[in-house]
Protein backbone atom coordinates (compact mmCIF):
# COMPACT_ATOMS: atom_id res chain seq x y z
CA UNK A 1 0.00 0.00 0.00
CA UNK A 2 1.16 3.63 -0.66
CA UNK A 3 2.57 5.40 2.60
CA UNK A 4 4.71 7.79 3.87
CA UNK A 5 6.46 7.97 7.25
CA UNK A 6 8.00 11.37 8.79
CA UNK A 7 9.89 9.83 11.71
CA UNK A 8 10.96 13.23 13.12
CA UNK A 9 7.70 15.08 14.74
CA UNK A 10 10.33 18.09 15.25
CA UNK A 11 13.51 19.47 14.87
CA UNK A 12 15.32 22.29 15.85
CA UNK A 13 18.76 23.70 14.41
CA UNK A 14 20.73 26.67 14.79
CA UNK A 15 20.56 29.43 12.14
CA UNK A 16 23.03 28.77 9.42
CA UNK A 17 23.42 24.80 9.64
CA UNK A 18 22.36 22.34 7.76
CA UNK A 19 19.33 20.08 8.37
CA UNK A 20 18.16 17.12 7.00
CA UNK A 21 14.26 16.09 7.21
CA UNK A 22 13.61 12.29 6.98
CA UNK A 23 11.28 10.80 4.73
CA UNK A 24 10.90 6.92 3.86
CA UNK A 25 8.07 5.57 1.18
CA UNK A 26 6.76 2.47 0.88
CA UNK A 27 4.62 2.00 -2.80
CA UNK A 28 4.50 -1.32 -5.30
CA UNK A 29 4.20 1.48 -8.38
CA UNK A 30 7.66 1.19 -10.27
CA UNK A 31 6.77 4.43 -11.51
CA UNK A 32 6.06 7.55 -8.90
CA UNK A 33 7.10 10.97 -7.94
CA UNK A 34 8.07 12.43 -4.64
CA UNK A 35 7.33 16.03 -3.33
CA UNK A 36 8.16 17.92 -0.47
CA UNK A 37 6.31 20.84 0.85
CA UNK A 38 6.33 23.33 2.99
CA UNK A 39 3.62 24.97 5.70
CA UNK A 40 4.35 28.27 7.77
CA UNK A 41 2.44 29.46 10.37
CA UNK A 42 0.08 31.26 8.00
CA UNK A 43 -1.15 27.93 6.82
CA UNK A 44 -0.86 28.13 3.15
CA UNK A 45 1.37 24.84 1.24
CA UNK A 46 4.51 26.00 -0.55
CA UNK A 47 6.12 23.14 -3.07
CA UNK A 48 9.49 23.11 -2.91
CA UNK A 49 10.90 20.09 -4.57
CA UNK A 50 9.83 17.19 -6.68
CA UNK A 51 11.94 13.82 -7.92
CA UNK A 52 10.94 11.37 -9.97
CA UNK A 53 11.19 7.71 -9.40
CA UNK A 54 13.31 7.43 -12.44
CA UNK A 55 14.96 10.57 -12.54
CA UNK A 56 19.04 9.69 -12.43
CA UNK A 57 20.17 12.53 -10.25
CA UNK A 58 19.32 13.88 -6.82
CA UNK A 59 16.83 17.10 -7.30
CA UNK A 60 18.04 20.28 -6.26
CA UNK A 61 16.47 23.93 -5.73
CA UNK A 62 18.54 26.44 -4.45
CA UNK A 63 19.34 25.50 -0.67
CA UNK A 64 16.93 22.92 -0.88
CA UNK A 65 18.08 19.16 -2.00
CA UNK A 66 16.49 15.70 -1.94
CA UNK A 67 18.61 12.66 -0.69
CA UNK A 68 17.16 10.12 -3.16
CA UNK A 69 18.21 6.61 -2.21
CA UNK A 70 15.58 4.56 -4.06
CA UNK A 71 17.02 0.97 -2.80
CA UNK A 72 16.16 1.62 0.91
CA UNK A 73 12.57 3.81 -0.15
CA UNK A 74 14.12 6.84 1.50
CA UNK A 75 13.89 10.62 0.27
CA UNK A 76 15.06 12.87 2.71
CA UNK A 77 15.29 17.04 2.05
CA UNK A 78 18.18 18.53 3.20
CA UNK A 79 18.23 22.46 3.46
CA UNK A 80 21.66 24.00 3.18
CA UNK A 81 22.23 27.50 5.22
CA UNK A 82 18.98 27.07 7.30
CA UNK A 83 17.29 30.73 7.76
CA UNK A 84 14.68 31.96 10.43
CA UNK A 85 12.08 31.90 7.57
CA UNK A 86 12.01 28.17 7.29
CA UNK A 87 11.15 27.98 10.55
CA UNK A 88 7.90 25.60 9.59
CA UNK A 89 5.79 22.26 9.34
CA UNK A 90 7.56 20.03 6.15
CA UNK A 91 5.55 17.32 4.35
CA UNK A 92 7.12 14.42 2.23
CA UNK A 93 4.55 13.62 -0.34
CA UNK A 94 4.12 10.74 -3.20
CA UNK A 95 1.62 10.47 -6.17
CA UNK A 96 1.90 7.09 -7.74
CA UNK A 97 1.80 7.43 -11.68
CA UNK A 98 0.86 4.15 -13.06
CA UNK A 99 -1.46 3.48 -10.00
CA UNK A 100 -4.55 5.40 -8.28
CA UNK A 101 -2.74 8.88 -9.00
CA UNK A 102 -3.58 9.38 -5.01
CA UNK A 103 -1.67 12.02 -3.95
CA UNK A 104 -0.29 11.19 -0.08
CA UNK A 105 1.07 13.11 2.54
CA UNK A 106 3.47 11.98 5.55
CA UNK A 107 2.62 12.98 8.98
CA UNK A 108 4.92 16.37 8.82
CA UNK A 109 7.92 17.45 10.71
CA UNK A 110 8.28 20.61 12.43
CA UNK A 111 11.21 22.34 11.59
CA UNK A 112 12.28 25.71 14.35
CA UNK A 113 15.42 27.77 13.21
CA UNK A 114 17.20 29.32 16.36
CA UNK A 115 19.33 32.49 16.05
CA UNK B 1 -4.23 34.00 -11.53
CA UNK B 2 -6.56 32.63 -9.23
CA UNK B 3 -5.37 29.23 -9.12
CA UNK B 4 -6.88 26.99 -6.60
CA UNK B 5 -9.80 28.85 -4.58
CA UNK B 6 -11.69 27.31 -2.01
CA UNK B 7 -15.41 28.09 -0.43
CA UNK B 8 -16.17 29.27 2.20
CA UNK B 9 -12.69 30.23 4.28
CA UNK B 10 -14.29 30.00 7.57
CA UNK B 11 -17.67 27.96 8.78
CA UNK B 12 -19.56 27.14 11.56
CA UNK B 13 -21.53 24.28 11.47
CA UNK B 14 -23.71 22.91 14.42
CA UNK B 15 -23.88 18.94 14.75
CA UNK B 16 -26.18 17.46 12.45
CA UNK B 17 -26.59 19.96 9.60
CA UNK B 18 -25.19 19.83 6.15
CA UNK B 19 -22.82 21.81 3.91
CA UNK B 20 -20.70 21.92 0.52
CA UNK B 21 -17.24 23.07 0.96
CA UNK B 22 -16.32 24.01 -3.15
CA UNK B 23 -13.20 23.88 -4.94
CA UNK B 24 -12.48 26.28 -8.05
CA UNK B 25 -9.36 25.70 -10.36
CA UNK B 26 -8.38 27.60 -13.17
CA UNK B 27 -5.24 25.59 -14.43
CA UNK B 28 -7.15 22.83 -16.72
CA UNK B 29 -5.68 20.54 -14.07
CA UNK B 30 -7.24 17.04 -14.85
CA UNK B 31 -6.53 15.80 -10.67
CA UNK B 32 -7.95 17.32 -7.99
CA UNK B 33 -8.33 15.95 -4.16
CA UNK B 34 -9.78 17.20 -0.99
CA UNK B 35 -7.79 16.62 2.56
CA UNK B 36 -8.08 17.25 5.76
CA UNK B 37 -5.50 18.40 8.31
CA UNK B 38 -5.90 18.25 11.97
CA UNK B 39 -4.16 20.44 14.71
CA UNK B 40 -0.28 19.10 14.37
CA UNK B 41 -1.27 16.60 11.97
CA UNK B 42 -0.38 16.13 8.56
CA UNK B 43 -2.88 16.23 5.97
CA UNK B 44 -5.29 12.85 5.25
CA UNK B 45 -6.56 12.40 1.55
CA UNK B 46 -10.41 12.46 2.22
CA UNK B 47 -11.46 11.89 -1.61
CA UNK B 48 -9.73 12.57 -5.12
CA UNK B 49 -10.78 12.55 -8.93
CA UNK B 50 -8.45 12.07 -11.87
CA UNK B 51 -10.91 13.37 -14.48
CA UNK B 52 -14.54 15.06 -14.37
CA UNK B 53 -16.96 12.80 -13.71
CA UNK B 54 -15.17 10.36 -11.66
CA UNK B 55 -14.08 10.35 -7.53
CA UNK B 56 -12.58 7.44 -5.47
CA UNK B 57 -12.10 7.22 -1.72
CA UNK B 58 -9.19 8.63 -0.44
CA UNK B 59 -7.68 7.48 3.65
CA UNK B 60 -10.72 8.91 5.41
CA UNK B 61 -13.84 9.00 3.30
CA UNK B 62 -16.16 8.39 6.01
CA UNK B 63 -18.82 11.18 6.52
CA UNK B 64 -17.98 12.70 3.07
CA UNK B 65 -19.05 12.76 -0.57
CA UNK B 66 -18.04 14.58 -3.60
CA UNK B 67 -18.59 15.28 -7.18
CA UNK B 68 -16.96 16.81 -9.92
CA UNK B 69 -19.50 17.57 -12.63
CA UNK B 70 -17.32 19.70 -13.97
CA UNK B 71 -13.34 20.31 -14.73
CA UNK B 72 -12.75 23.33 -12.98
CA UNK B 73 -14.89 22.34 -9.55
CA UNK B 74 -14.40 19.79 -7.35
CA UNK B 75 -17.36 19.82 -4.43
CA UNK B 76 -16.85 18.07 -1.08
CA UNK B 77 -20.47 17.84 0.89
CA UNK B 78 -20.87 16.87 4.79
CA UNK B 79 -24.56 15.17 4.77
CA UNK B 80 -24.48 15.21 8.61
CA UNK B 81 -21.69 17.30 10.40
CA UNK B 82 -20.56 15.79 13.55
CA UNK B 83 -17.65 17.60 16.09
CA UNK B 84 -15.26 15.02 14.94
CA UNK B 85 -14.94 16.49 11.24
CA UNK B 86 -13.68 20.14 12.87
CA UNK B 87 -10.51 20.27 10.80
CA UNK B 88 -9.10 22.42 8.29
CA UNK B 89 -9.72 21.21 4.89
CA UNK B 90 -7.84 21.72 1.63
CA UNK B 91 -8.22 21.15 -1.65
CA UNK B 92 -5.78 20.66 -4.73
CA UNK B 93 -5.31 20.69 -8.27
CA UNK B 94 -2.52 18.90 -10.30
CA UNK B 95 -1.95 17.97 -13.86
CA UNK B 96 -1.10 14.31 -14.59
CA UNK B 97 2.60 15.31 -15.98
CA UNK B 98 5.23 13.66 -14.53
CA UNK B 99 7.28 16.21 -12.46
CA UNK B 100 3.97 18.96 -11.59
CA UNK B 101 3.00 19.91 -8.33
CA UNK B 102 0.19 19.63 -6.60
CA UNK B 103 -1.57 23.43 -6.31
CA UNK B 104 -2.87 24.36 -2.89
CA UNK B 105 -6.34 26.13 -2.03
CA UNK B 106 -5.95 28.47 1.16
CA UNK B 107 -7.80 26.04 3.48
CA UNK B 108 -11.33 26.16 4.68
CA UNK B 109 -11.49 26.33 8.46
CA UNK B 110 -14.49 24.19 9.47
CA UNK B 111 -15.93 23.96 13.35
CA UNK B 112 -18.68 21.79 14.36
CA UNK B 113 -20.30 22.45 17.21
Amino acid sequence: AQKITQTQPGMFVQEKEAVTLDCTYDTSDPSYGLFWYKQPSSGEMIFLIYQGSYDQQNATEGRYSLNFQKARKSANLVISASQLGDSAMYFCAMRELQGAQKLVFGQGTRLTINP
Amino acid sequence: NAGVTQTPKFRVLKTGQSMTLLCAQDMNHEYMYWYRQDPGMGLRLIHYSVGEGTTAKGEVPDGYNVSRLKKQNFLLGLESAAPSQTSVYFCASSSPTRGTEAFFGQGTRLTVV
